[in-house]
C-alpha cells in the first residue's frame, strides 16, 4: 500500500496567520491527492480534490499544490472555523490511504 | 448531494462479526460515477480507509483487512453493506459511509473523492 506521511503533526497558530501543510507520499502518485478537514463529533469535510481542485462551497482562502510525491495545502488568513484536523489522501491506486492527519490549534 | 445514514449494532463481542448498513437517500446508488466506500476512525488517531464498492460490484479493499471484509450492494434498497469478521478490540472506531465520485476525463482516470459522509456510527467490540 502507498503510504501517506504528513508534517507537521500538529502546529499552532493564530487567525489570519497562513499555514501550510506538508504531505508526501511513498511512491509517485501523479496528482491523485485529496484533502479533508475534520472536526471532532462531525464527519470528515473535501477541501481539495485532485492536488488543486478547489471543492464547491470551500472558502477561497485553502488551496492545495504539487504533484508526483509531494504536496501543500494551504490556508491563507486563517480564519476561527479552520482549527481543525487536515487529511490527505491519495487516491492514484487503491487502497486509497490516508495521512496521519495535522492538528491545528490555537496559538 | 446525496445523504447517507449507517446502522448496525454498536457494541459487537470479540471474534464475531461486524455488520453496518448504509442508507443513500437523494440519489440512487447506481448513479453515474460514483462508488461506495467505509472509512474507520479509532479514538483519538486518524481516518483509514476500509473499501469500496462500485456499481458494477467490483471491490476493493485495505490490504491487512481483506481477508476479514466484504462490502455489499443492495440496489434494491439502496444500501450497501460493511461486513468484518473476527473482530477485536482494534476494529473499535466509529465508522463512516460514504460517497466516493470518480472522475474520468475523455477516457481517463482523473481522481476519487470522497464528497459525501454518513454522520458515523461508534462500534464497540467488547465482551
Amino acid at each position: 500500500d502507498i503510504q501517506m506521511t504528513q508534517s507537521p503533526s500538529s502546529l499552532s497558530a493564530s487567525v489570519g496567520d497562513r499555514v501550510t501543510i506538508v504531505c508526501r507520499a511513498s511512491q509517485s502518485i501523479n496528482r491523485f491527492l485529496n484533502w479533508y478537514q475534520w472536526n471532532p463529533g462531525k464527519a470528515p469535510k473535501l477541501l481539495i480534490y485532485s492536488a488543486s481542485g478547489l471543492q464547491r462551497g470551500v472558502p477561497s482562502r485553502f488551496s492545495g499544490s504539487g504533484s508526483g510525491t509531494d504536496f501543500t495545502l494551504t490556508i491563507n488568513s486563517l480564519q476561527p472555523e479552520d482549527f481543525a484536523v487536515y487529511f490527505c489522501q491519495q487516491s492514484f491506486t487503491a487502497p486509497y490511504t490516508f495521512g496521519q492527519g495535522t492538528k491545528v490549534a490555537i496559538k | 448531494q446525496v445523504q447517507l445514514q449507517e446502522s448496525g449494532p454498536g457494541l459487537v463481542k470479540p471474534s464475531q462479526t461486524l455488520s453496518l448498513t448504509c442508507t443513500v437517500s437523494g440519489g440512487s446508488i447506481s448513479s453515474d460515477n460514483s462508488c461506495w466506500t467505509w472509512v474507520r476512525q479509532p479514538a483519538g488517531k486518524g481516518l483509514e480507509w476500509i473499501g469500496h464498492i462500485y456499481a458494477s460490484g467490483s471491490t476493493n479493499y485495505k490490504s491487512s483487512l481483506k481477508s476479514r471484509v466484504t462490502i455489499s450492494l443492495d440496489s434494491s434498497k439502496n444500501q450497501f453493506s460493511l461486513t468484518l469478521s473476527s473482530v477485536t478490540a482494534a476494529d473499535t472506531a466509529m465508522y463512516y459511509c460514504a460517497r466516493e465520485y470518480y472522475e474520468i476525463l475523455t477516457g481517463t482516470y482523473g481522481g476519487n473523492w470522497i464528497d459525501s459522509w454518513g454522520q458515523g456510527t461508534l462500534v464497540t467490540v467488547s465482551s
